[in-house]
């Protein structure tokens, strides 16, 4: 499996333009997740999906960002306007499930995004 | 309520010498896992070792091992015969409900030649 593909893996954009983040997880994961990582808040938790559904969004900043899971091979989150403070790295990540054992996270290879 | 913490920032360590990096954690849970993850320059994050709270064994993954003290609810890394590609910053992550996780802040590794 070639793991957890994220793209773009750099996105350089104006402010209050849209940003589309993609995420492909690893192949028979039932989890997928979202988190942002800057040097002031470190690595953060956006959002969590379950067999497609979002089940915890508590840590999307904003309505500017929104994230969905049509399928289970493919995720987006969107940021609508971007600002200069959602610059970042934006990490997928998948795992598979395990009830009631937690599992390993598999992580993309992150985006960095920069909003000038 | 359920946290990680990592107590040290920055840590620097000749090569092939050993480096240990800290981390404690509070859960109410009896039964649980304890990750490190490892993060490069490159900026992915890359599991290094797991360690489930029932087993007294402590895990070992080739030259990491980590001293895991349930009691005091401690979970350290051992990193032997460093070398220059351990450079890092090294994460502390406690499951949670839903299979996610707490992280620790980060132990940035320098690993000096």
């Amino acid at each position: 499996d070639a793991g957890v593909i994220q793209s773009p893996r750099h996105e350089v954009t104006e402010m209050g333009q849209e940003v589309t983040l993609r995420c492909k997880p690893i192949s028979g994961h039932d989890y997928l997740f979202w988190y942002r990582q800057t040097m002031m808040r470190g690595l953060e938790l956006l959002i969590y999906f379950n067999n497609n559904v979002p089940i915890d969004d508590s840590g999307m900043p904003e309505d500017r960002f929104s994230a969905k899971m049509p399928n289970a091979s493919f995720s987006t989150l969107k940021i609508q306007p971007s600002e200069p403070r959602d610059s970042a790295v934006y990490f997928c990540a998948s795992s598979p499930l395990r009830t009631p054992e937690p599992d390993t996270q598999y992580f993309g290879p992150g985006t960095r995004l920069t909003v000038l | 309520a359920q946290t990680v913490t990592q107590s040290q920032p920055e840590m620097s360590v000749q090569e092939a010498e050993t480096v240990t990096l800290s981390c404690t954690y509070d859960t109410s849970e009896n039964n649980y896992y304890l990750f490190w993850y490892k993060q490069p320059p490159s900026r992915q994050m890359i599991l290094v070792i797991r360690q489930e709270a029932y087993k007294q064994q402590n895990a070992t993954e080739n030259r990491f091992s980590v001293n895991f003290q349930k009691a005091a609810k401690s979970f350290s890394l051992k990193i032997s015969d460093s070398q220059l590609g351990d450079t890092a910053m090294y994460f502390c992550a406690l499951p949670r409900s839903g299979n996610q996780f707490y992280f620790g802040t980060g132990t940035s590794l320098t690993v000096i030649p």
